[in-house]
């Protein structure tokens, strides 16, 4: 596709149940990035994957997010024993370059913990 | 520590006037600014950037004005249009070796009146 593509959109989970969050970057973006956007706050920053290197994963909130892009291409965000508090938008993005300024999000993922 | 701020949470402005979004930053590392604009249900979209060694640039309609000195941008749309409604995020980075991943603010909720 042409764009960053995120599945599922819309995902409710019980208290304690597992969830996977899959992205489908933009072909030939080697940068792949992931946001937590909760209601009415910009996005924040999650983690971040050049290729299959995943550099920078100082904003996982907690040791229940683990993030994974094995081939370099798709990428997918585990949460662990949900929470509550996780209930969020969870926004993936990708850049053509190593330091892209300029990236692309997707639709992003609702996440609604119950 | 909300390194950027968007202090007005809504806009209202009529069609065919100006529409002037405001952002103030205080990481005096960020060297890098974009806005983003978001429709409901989907993911933020590109808008407009400028790098820290210009003061303004033009994109069409849109112009964002920066402010070194008083850590401040403000984008500006001449003429808004109706289909201008949108939320608006501001976002800063920083250069840290790798990507440069991106701080938001909160947003600015703009609506263009008829």
């Amino acid at each position: 596709g042409a764009g960053v593509s995120q599945s599922p959109r819309y995902k409710v989970a019980k208290r304690g149940q597992d969830v996977a969050l899959r992205c489908d970057p933009i072909s030939g973006h080697v940068s792949l990035f992931w946001y937590q956007q909760a209601l009415g706050q910009g996005p924040e920053f999650l983690t971040y994957f050049q290729n299959e290197a995943q550099l920078d994963k100082s904003g996982l909130p907690s040791d229940r997010f683990f993030a994974e892009r094995p081939e370099g291409s798709v990428s997918t965000l585990k949460i662990q024993r949900t929470q509550q508090e996780d209930s969020a938008v969870y926004l993936c993005a990708s850049s053509f370059s190593f330091s892209g300024n300029t990236i692309y999000f997707g639709e992003g993922s609702w996440l609604t913990v119950v | 520590d909300q390194q950027v701020k968007q202090n007005s949470p809504s806009l209202s402005v009529q069609e065919g006037r100006i529409s002037i979004l405001n952002c103030d930053y205080t990481n005096s590392m960020f060297d890098y600014f974009l806005w983003y604009k978001k429709y409901p249900a989907e993911g933020p979209t590109f808008l407009i950037s400028i790098s820290s060694i210009k003061d303004k640039n033009e994109d069409g309609r849109f112009t964002v004005f920066l402010n070194k000195s008083a850590k401040h941008l403000s984008l500006h749309i001449v003429p808004s249009q109706p289909g201008d409604s949108a939320v608006y995020f501001c976002a800063a980075s920083a250069k840290t070796g790798t990507a440069s991943k991106l701080t938001f603010g909160t947003g600015t909720r703009l609506q263009v009146t008829l």
